[in-house]
């Protein structure tokens, strides 16, 4: 079984540009998360997917951060514009359903924000 | 606010003896808890898990306790190898909720040969 696939591995840009992360997950897991892992810390969850539709977004800053899961596959997650803060490993995790627990998680983008 | 603590960023343990990875919670919803295990440049992979209705976990070297009126769970892992060097996340959900799950701040477990 193919993991959860993300891209790019690394990216470096400089604040208030924009950014676009992108994720793959496993074949026939319906839902998605996006992590954001701030060094030091645990990840935390930005917003999760149930195909494509939205379940809990309640801690992404939506004035900057924005995702969505087109056709309930791949999603694609946006900062714009970036600030300094926002450096962290971006991880992506999928899993069969909403009540199904242990996610995989992908490698994750680290994102240097410079 | 952390729900989910890790209160030893560290912990370095000789090969054969037993490592002791602690976590704490605050939720005393939670009745759902994970353990993974993560790598340098990698995404974290699952590990073990046990469900609130359990005290003890066991899958081969590796057994996850909880105490539920202390709010407490540990992973024990015998014998410690050192493959077993790695950042390990805890991690608590309330299934009442949905299956967001809220992670601790990580040990860095280092197995010395």
């Amino acid at each position: 079984e193919a993991g959860v696939a993300q891209s790019p591995r690394y990216k470096i840009i400089e604040k208030r540009q924009s950014v676009a992360f992108w994720c793959n997950p496993i074949s026939g897991h319906a839902t998605l998360y996006w992590y954001q892992q701030i060094l030091g810390q645990g990840p935390k969850l930005l917003i999760q997917f149930q195909n494509n539709g939205v379940v809990d977004d309640s801690q992404l800053p939506k004035d900057r951060f924005s995702a969505e899961r087109l056709k309930g596959v791949d999603s694609t997650l946006k900062i714009q514009p970036a600030k300094l803060e926002d450096s962290a490993v971006y991880l992506c995790a999928s899993s069969l359903d909403v009540g199904a627990y242990g996610y995989t998680f992908g490698s994750g983008t680290r994102l240097t924000v410079v | 606010d952390q729900q989910v603590k890790q209160n030893s960023p560290s912990l370095s343990v000789q090969e054969g003896r037993i490592s002791i990875l602690n976590c704490d919670y605050t939720n005393s919803m939670f009745d759902y808890f994970l353990w993974y295990k993560k790598y340098p440049a990698e995404g974290p992979t699952f590990l073990i898990s046990i469900s609130s209705i359990k005290d003890k976990n066991e899958d081969g070297r590796f057994t996850v306790f909880l105490n539920k009126s202390a709010k407490h769970l540990s992973l024990h892992i015998v014998p410690s190898q050192p493959g077993d060097s790695a950042v390990y996340f805890c991690a608590a959900s309330d299934s009442n909720t949905g299956n967001q799950f809220y992670f601790g701040t990580g040990t860095s477990l280092t197995v010395i040969p």
